[in-house]
């Protein structure tokens, strides 16, 4: 049993460049997101989405796009890379009750030069 | 709308000492809460949640009492260890599936 898995584990990027930050889950969770974490801010949520087909805007969701085609999977792209995308990037899911809580990705670290 | 505080760190403490993280937070309705670990280089890991008033969540020596009258979750263990040393995060759950996060508070334990 994977979890959620998130590759790749370290990118750097240059300003302008795009990519695509990978997510997949196997515990069938309706629930996926996308958080940020940055010093002194904690986690910020950039998209999110309730199910295949179904996405939504979390707190910072400027410069990046995200679809949901599978259950399975809830990729994050960058489109036009830039410093202040330099972060670490976690993917979180869930059943779609409160109660459960997350399981969370080990991370993806962003530089952007 | 709904929001949780978390004591500011870095907290520092010494191996076998008392450790609490205050949390409060404010929700309508009736929240679950939880706290969640990240070691160093790791994503979140769940510690210990409780879904109702007066529940007490608890999972490798940490507890935390859900009090609905004081609106708070205080983590706490009787005696920690160097691999207690992370960065522990307070949420609640109210209403909806998504969870609203407190900064964190990084944590030192130094043998």
């Amino acid at each position: 049993n994977a979890g959620v898995t998130q590759t790749p584990k370290f990118q750097v990027l240059k300003t302008g460049q795009s990519m695509t930050l990978q997510c997949a889950q196997d515990m069938n969770h309706e629930y996926m997101s996308w958080y940020r974490q940055d010093p002194g801010m904690g986690l910020r949520l950039i998209h999110y989405s309730v199910g295949a087909g179904i996405t939504d805007q979390g707190e910072v969701p400027n410069g990046y796009n995200v679809s949901r085609s599978t259950t399975e999977d809830f990729p994050l792209r960058l489109l036009s890379a830039a410093p202040s995308q330099t972060s670490v990037y976690f993917c979180a899911s869930s059943p779609l009750t409160v109660n459960y809580g997350y399981t969370f990705g080990s991370g993806t670290r962003l530089t952007v030069v | 709308g709904n929001s949780v505080t978390q004591m500011e760190g870095p907290v520092t403490l010494s191996e076998e000492a008392f450790l609490t993280i205050n949390c409060t937070y404010t929700a309508t309705g009736y929240p679950s809460l939880f706290w969640y670990v990240q070691y160093p280089g790791e994503g979140l890991q769940l510690l210990l949640k409780a879904t109702k008033a007066d529940d007490k969540g608890s999972n490798k020596g940490f507890e935390a009492t859900y009090r609905k009258e004081t609106t708070s979750f205080h983590l706490e263990k009787g005696s920690v260890q160097v691999s207690d040393s992370a960065v522990y995060f307070c949420a609640l759950g109210a209403g909806s599936y998504q969870l609203t996060f407190g900064k964190g508070t990084k944590l030192s334990v130094i043998p």
